[in-house]
């Protein structure tokens, strides 16, 4: 299957601080995705980019496709406490969606 | 309604029991995927529908998991002879048209432990 590798693995910011994390692979996909995950939940779509190259915000959230097409990055400004939790890319390929390893975010009052 | 719904929420089944997982996806999607997400991992595709029929199965595992959506609505999974490495959250989710560029919406899972 694909393989997707995100980094940091975790991360412990003080709130406040911005906050990057990103996503690599050794396959290009057409779309990629950034996820959070709260504890017992499913994962909730944060942001979705569908053109290398794509710069795209939501609020504190800003997220990049690589125009290799085979790497993502989010940034997310201005840390608060609900930001807590674990973050994954996906890309898609056809009707899949492979998600990479996650980064888990703690943000520290 | 409003959302996916996965029930149960919570399952601790026997090693070699039979399980069933259910899921009800948001009213008109026509997608419906199943994933398997262990723990400190990200989800793990198994199967997708698109209506009643499995257009890509290729994640399955092997022939103890089985999958039907026999109306194109809510989806049952199924898992034969249960192991303990079959432990993990079952992620359901639906979307309006299969590989939507909107993305799934997940449920909140349905965590199988097997003893």
């Amino acid at each position: 299957g694909q393989q997707l590798n995100q980094s940091p693995q975790s991360m412990f910011i003080q709130e406040g601080e911005d906050v990057s994390m990103n996503c690599t692979s050794s396959s290009i996909f057409n779309t990629w995705l950034w996820y959070k995950q709260d504890p017992g939940e499913g994962p909730v779509l944060l942001i979705a980019l569908y053109k290398a190259g794509e710069l795209t915000s939501n609020g504190r959230l800003t997220a990049q496709f690589g125009i290799t097409r085979k790497d993502s990055f989010l940034n997310i400004s201005a840390s608060i406490p609900s930001d807590v939790g674990i973050y994954f890319c996906a890309g898609q390929v056809r009707s899949q969606f492979y998600f990479g390893t996650g980064t888990s975010l703690t943000v520290i009052p | 309604g409003a959302g996916v719904s996965q029930t149960p929420s919570n399952k601790v089944t026997e090693k070699g029991k039979y399980v069933e997982l259910r899921c009800d996806p948001i009213s008109g999607h026509t997608a419906l995927y199943w994933y398997r997400q262990s723990l400190g991992q990200g989800p793990e595709f198994l199967i997708y529908f698109q209506g009643t029929g499995a257009a890509d199965d290729s994640g399955l595992p092997n022939d103890r998991f089985f999958a039907v959506r026999p109306e194109g609505s809510v989806s049952t999974l199924k898992i034969q002879r249960t192991e303990r490495g079959d432990s993990a959250v079952y992620l359901c989710a639906s979307s309006l048209t299969g590989g939507s560029p909107y993305g799934y919406t997940f449920g909140s899972g349905t965590r199988l432990t097997v003893v």
